[in-house]
């Protein structure tokens, strides 16, 4: 079945670090894939997504690549903020599995002053 | 805008006893999910609803869970019995159509005892 890998955290960074979380997914078929995020005490936010291979989705300097040939869709941004911090989660969709997300187990980003 | 509200945010019961979760849309939203979050996981999907009616409820134990959406706005997820094994965070998410974002609501996290 669809199943979405990400890197275990925590990730801990200094203030401007650039990030990268390594995502992978396992799909039949040619999904959509997200990156959502949550903030402390908050609820989930979707923060960028793509929806055909080779797409870039952007969003508040968070970038992430669909790459069909590596199943990858790795998540950077140049230089994190301590406002960055949080859980980071890579998810899938199919339209032919009734858009249902999958979530990897999500990873946790402290960014420190 | 108002976002999707879940109440209550936290609840803790002795197993065995019924519990209910309860979670208003963003208004308009024809599309309604119920996902569990275990500790350390991402969310998985319980069920989803298409206004009133639920189009997916495979991933929902279907001998204590269950969920209604009456008039096809807000929704309520029961537990009855609950056992240990079910604390978690309960999630609720809408959408537009089911193609579409979905946005998250902050949660209840259930604590077994």
């Amino acid at each position: 079945g669809d199943s979405v890998t990400q890197m275990e955290g925590p990730v801990t960074l200094s203030e401007e670090a650039f990030l990268t979380i390594n995502c992978t997914y396992t799909a039949t078929g040619y999904p959509s894939l997200f990156w959502y995020v949550q903030y402390p005490g908050e609820g989930l936010q979707l923060l960028l997504k793509a929806t055909k291979a080779d797409d870039k989705g952007s969003n508040k300097g968070f970038e992430a690549t669909y790459r069909k040939e590596t199943t990858s869709f790795h998540l950077e941004k140049g230089s994190v903020q301590v406002s960055d911090s949080a859980v980071y989660f890579c998810a899938l969709s199919r339209m032919d599995s009734s858009y249902k997300l999958i979530f990897g187990s999500g990873t946790r980003l402290l960014v420190r002053p | 805008e108002a976002g999707v509200v879940q109440s209550p945010r936290y609840k803790i019961i002795e197993k065995k006893q019924p519990v209910a979760f309860w979670c208003n849309p963003i208004s308009g939203h024809n599309t309604l999910y119920w996902y569990r979050q275990n500790l350390g996981q991402g969310p998985e999907l319980l069920i989803r609803y298409e206004n009133e009616e639920a189009v997916d409820d495979s991933q929902l134990p279907k001998d204590r869970f269950s969920a209604e959406r009456l008039k096809g706005v807000d929704s309520t997820l029961k537990i009855q019995p609950a056992e240990l094994g079910d604390s978690a965070v309960y999630l609720c998410a809408s959408s537009n159509t089911a193609n579409t974002e979905a946005f998250f609501g902050q949660g209840t996290r259930l604590t077994v005892v």
